[in-house]
């Protein structure tokens, strides 16, 4: 049961290209969807996030996009650098109370120069 | 400055031991949480707690327990490990601050069972 779905499970873009993750949920009450970020050997790391009352979200070179009616973010990431090479994880939490995150499988993003 | 500490770094296990994986958080926290992470399965929750002396299943719970003495620390334990265990573990706290919490994970740890 994949509740939070994520495509590609791997991209490769070349440096100065915008790459573009996809997640998707099934579960609408879903209402907090942040990004992980996790470099090889090291800790997931918060990237940015979203609630459903924005259907944009910005932060420097990141930006989430937010479609409610599809279930449907995505995470940009314009001139990519080397450095971004990681894996992007989309997750997900609702409104219970029990403040438990579901994670997408992750999408292995690598960035060439 | 606030963190979390996993312990081991590595280990390698033999089928039928008995496994422990630390975790110290220094954010004050009230829940923390055990994931591993396999290549195409990305984070899966094995167990969290909402504070000391509580402990829940996560998604997959099976051949796991855990243990939370303190709002500090959180274990997990695999009484009989076998292969299929053979993963990257993370813990993570999280501050119900906001209405949503945010992870504060581990470096992780890194586990064979041979």
């Amino acid at each position: 049961q994949q509740q939070v779905r994520q495509s590609p499970q791997s991209l490769t873009v070349w440096e100065g290209e915008t790459a573009i993750l996809n997640c998707s949920y099934e579960d609408s009450t879903f209402d907090y969807f942040p990004w992980y970020r996790l470099f090889p050997g090291e800790s997931p790391a918060l990237l940015i996030a979203i609630r459903p009352v924005s259907n944009k979200k910005e932060d420097g070179r990141f930006t989430i996009f937010f479609n409610k009616r599809e279930k449907k973010l995505s995470l940009h990431i314009t001139d990519s650098q080397p450095g971004d090479s990681a894996t992007y994880f989309c997750a997900a939490s609702g409104n219970t109370g029990n403040y438990k995150y579901v994670f997408g499988a992750g999408t292995r993003l690598k960035v060439i120069a | 400055e606030a963190a979390v500490t996993q312990s081991p770094r590595n280990k390698v296990a033999v089928t039928g031991g008995k496994v422990t994986l630390s975790c110290n958080q220094t954010n004050n926290h009230n829940n923390m949480y055990w994931y591993r992470q396999d290549t195409g399965h990305g984070l899966r929750l094995i167990h969290y707690s909402y504070g000391a002396g509580s402990t829940e299943k996560g998604d997959i719970p099976d051949g796991y327990k855990a243990s939370r003495p303190s709002q500090e620390n959180f274990s997990l334990i695999l009484e009989l490990a076998t292969p299929s265990q053979t993963s990257v573990y993370f813990c993570a706290s999280g501050d119900q601050t906001g209405g949503n919490s945010d992870y504060t994970f581990g470096s992780g740890t890194r586990l064979l069972v041979i």
